[in-house]
């Protein structure tokens, strides 16, 4: 199974400051025909689903805001939120889906 | 609108069965694999299951093969879970998932809000 793990736990960011939230994966999710990496990132706020925010590492959901941005490659991946916002206070997930189980970092609290 | 409404959830002893239902609305089901994720209130996600459009191809998450069966029926747009030999450990809202698009992108698109399976003595 490829681990996904996530860095930090949780951090506490000023509002209008940058926060960053880490996903290392235990094996490339870079599929090397397609030249695309198999990587999500998820946005869970305080009794709701989870939301998509960030497909093929570094692909902006539509209706997604600016300021979050993905980056990386491989087994190293990087969330970024610009400035960040309250309503940005959350849990965030990366999720590979390079291969079957399907699995999810452990999740990261951004907080303000 | 997508719309996922999940149910069957509720409170059942260790070794029980429970069914879980999901029907689905606002596009063509049958095109669409689908999932269920659960996640422990207050913990992390983890995915449980995915079955593709027609049904022929279904994948399980070691923590629960052998135990659950995934299944759906298009001609109602419902998705199901059977689960069986439940354990405490199986213990976490299960939501529906919708697969991101026809392509079948194993990621995950609309979520339902998910149905609370309680396995206690």
């Amino acid at each position: 199974d490829i681990v996904m793990t996530q860095s930090p736990d949780s951090l506490a960011v000023s509002l209008g400051e940058r926060a960053t939230v880490n996903c290392k994966s235990s094996q490339s999710v870079l599929h090397s025909t397609h030249n695309k990496n198999y990587l999500t990132w998820y946005q869970q706020k305080p009794g709701q689903p989870p939301k998509l925010l960030i497909y093929w590492a570094s692909t902006r959901e539509s209706g997604v805001p600016e300021r979050f941005s993905g980056s990386g490659s491989g087994t190293d991946f990087t969330l970024t939120i610009g400035s960040l916002q309250a309503e940005d206070v959350a849990v965030y997930y990366c999720q590979q889906h390079y291969t079957t189980p399907l699995t999810f970092g452990q999740g990261t609290k951004v907080e303000v | 609108e997508v719309q996922l409404v999940e149910s069957g959830g509720g409170v059942v002893q260790p070794g029980g069965s429970l069914r879980l239902s999901c029907v689905a609305s606002g596009f063509t089901f049958e095109n669409y694999a689908m999932h269920w994720v659960r996640q422990v209130p207050g913990k992390g996600l983890e995915w449980v299951s995915l079955i593709n459009g027609d049904g022929e191809k279904i994948s399980y998450a070691d923590s629960v093969k052998g135990r659950f069966t995934v299944s759906r029926d298009n001609s109602k747009n419902s998705l199901y879970l059977q689960m069986n030999s439940l354990r405490t450990e199986d213990t976490a809202l299960y939501y529906c998932v919708r697969d991101y698009s026809t392509r079948w992108d194993n990621w995950f698109g609309p979520w339902g809000q998910g149905t609370l399976v309680t396995v206690s003595s």
